[in-house]
């Protein structure tokens, strides 16, 4: 099975300044026939679903703000937003789809207004 | 754009079995390469990925599951549905119910609103 890690558990950002989620897997997700990293992250606010951020770990989804971005590769990644804004509150949550047999999450890491 | 509905009973004796149906709307459960997925998230904390499931009839399951689990989908009715056995109060969670790209990219999204379902007698 593909572990995955975040760090920071929580974050408190000021608003308007940068935050940064970093999530590790147990094992390479990156496909060397397509040079494509199968992870993916998303957004949950307090009594709402996830919502899809960015998948090929740099491609955000259409609708979401350009303030989100997503780097990394291998088994490293990190999601980054750029200035703050308190919309941003949620738990943020890194996913693995390297294997059909099993997709996997990280823990998720909570943002919040410092 | 397609809409998800989770729908199901929201208390389940602990040994039985718990069955919840999705229900797509806004486009064609057939259409292209997607699967179809339940996921699930207890109380304040992660997700669990379920299982998944194409019109083709091919499925996925989360090996820790496996024996507890069938995934079906019916698409004329353009709903697919989950059936869980001998649950216990560690399957007290929401369920959501969410699509895959498929072959295109397996990430979640849209998914429905979620279910919670707690196990008790």
């Amino acid at each position: 099975d593909i572990v995955m890690t975040q760090s920071p558990e929580s974050l408190g950002v000021s608003l308007g300044e940068r935050a940064t989620i970093n999530c590790k897997s147990s094992q390479s997700v990156l496909y060397s026939s397509n040079n494509k990293n199968y992870l993916a992250w998303y957004q949950q606010k307090p009594g709402q679903p996830p919502k899809l951020l960015i998948y090929w770990a740099s491609t955000r989804e259409s609708g979401v703000p350009d303030r989100f971005s997503g780097s990394g590769s291998g088994t490293d990644f990190t999601l980054t937003i750029s200035s703050l804004q308190a919309e941003d509150v949620a738990v943020y949550y890194c996913q693995q789809y390297y294997t059909t047999q099993l997709f996997t999450f990280g823990p998720g890491t909570k943002v919040d207004i410092k | 754009q397609v809409q998800l509905q989770e729908s199901g009973p929201g208390l389940v004796q602990p040994s039985q079995t718990l069955s919840l149906t999705c229900t797509v709307s806004g486009g064609s459960i057939s259409s292209g390469s997607y699967y179809w997925s339940w996921i699930r998230q207890p109380a304040g904390l992660g997700l669990e990925w379920i299982g998944r499931i194409h019109t083709s009839g091919d499925t996925n399951y989360n090996p820790s599951l496996k024996s507890r689990v069938t995934i079906s989908i019916d698409t004329s009715k353009s709903q697919f549905s989950l059936k869980l056995s001998s649950v216990s109060a560690a399957d007290t969670a929401v369920y959501y119910c969410a699509r895959d790209q498929g072959s295109s990219g397996r990430w979640f999204g849209p998914w429905g609103q979620g279910t919670l379902v707690t196990v008790s007698s």
